[in-house]
């Protein structure tokens, strides 16, 4: 879930295991939101996306669930691997017109071999 | 490949220069410019938004002055900390995005600023 001040919240697990990891949102008027891995000293890279129509999205082994009622989002990862370790971020986009992206706080992601 | 490019990835400047980093998208025109900043172990927090052609709109709390934001043409976007103190010291990353309002994002790789 969304964690307060400066720790990021962590997940470890073991390769080949899944991951789960948990986003909340609070705006109820967002209506896209996205998923990000941001490797060490790098940029976010998309990962998967989905609108709020829609409850679950899938992409190369990874899924998105989507539970308007609760605003709560989260990420699948299959089968992680080494490369997977990373922070990951939610994001809604808000705004007819601008179309900002919020960042959620992040999830520290370690791949445990 | 990157199809928004930021430079320089890493500076280090000393404490009351400017430094300006610049953001290109590399095969699109790129409308609309986000710029984010970064602290260790943190999320993007938005700073500000530029459109092309137009002032840039800033969030709540960042001065306009000290990050001067440059939106001059449909492929480039350059912020400048003037003055840069110790305390600007971050991760600094762009975003570019076209005029589709369902355009992707597509984000830079970010510009790591040290000032000593």
């Amino acid at each position: 879930g969304e964690s307060v001040g400066l720790h990021l919240p962590t997940l470890s697990v073991q390769e080949g295991d899944n991951s789960i990891i948990n986003c909340a949102y609070s705006n109820s008027a967002s209506d896209y939101f996205i998923w990000y891995k941001q490797e060490s000293g790098k940029g976010p890279q998309f990962i998967i996306d989905i609108r709020s129509n829609m409850d679950k999205r899938q992409g190369q082994r990874v899924t998105v669930l989507l539970n308007k009622t609760v605003k709560h989002l989260s990420l699948q990862i299959a089968a992680t691997q080494p490369g997977d370790s990373a922070v990951y971020f939610c994001a809604e986009l808000i705004g007819s017109s601008a179309r900002q992206l919020t960042f959620g706080s992040g999830t520290q992601l370690t791949v445990l071999p | 490949g990157a199809v928004v490019s930021q430079h320089p990835s890493w500076v280090i400047c000393k404490s009351g220069t400017s430094v300006k980093i610049e953001c290109r998208s590399l095969d699109f025109q790129a409308t609309t410019m986000f710029w984010y900043r970064q602290f260790p172990k943190q999320s993007l927090m938005l700073m500000a938004t530029s459109n092309e052609g137009s002032k840039a709109t800033y969030e709540q709390g960042v001065e306009k002055d000290k990050f001067l934001i440059n939106h001059a043409s449909l492929t480039l976007s350059t912020l400048t900390v003037t003055s840069a103190h110790p305390e600007d010291s971050s991760f600094y990353i762009c975003s570019a995005r076209g005029a589709r309002s369902d355009s992707p994002l597509h984000f830079g790789n970010g510009t790591r600023l040290t000032v000593t």
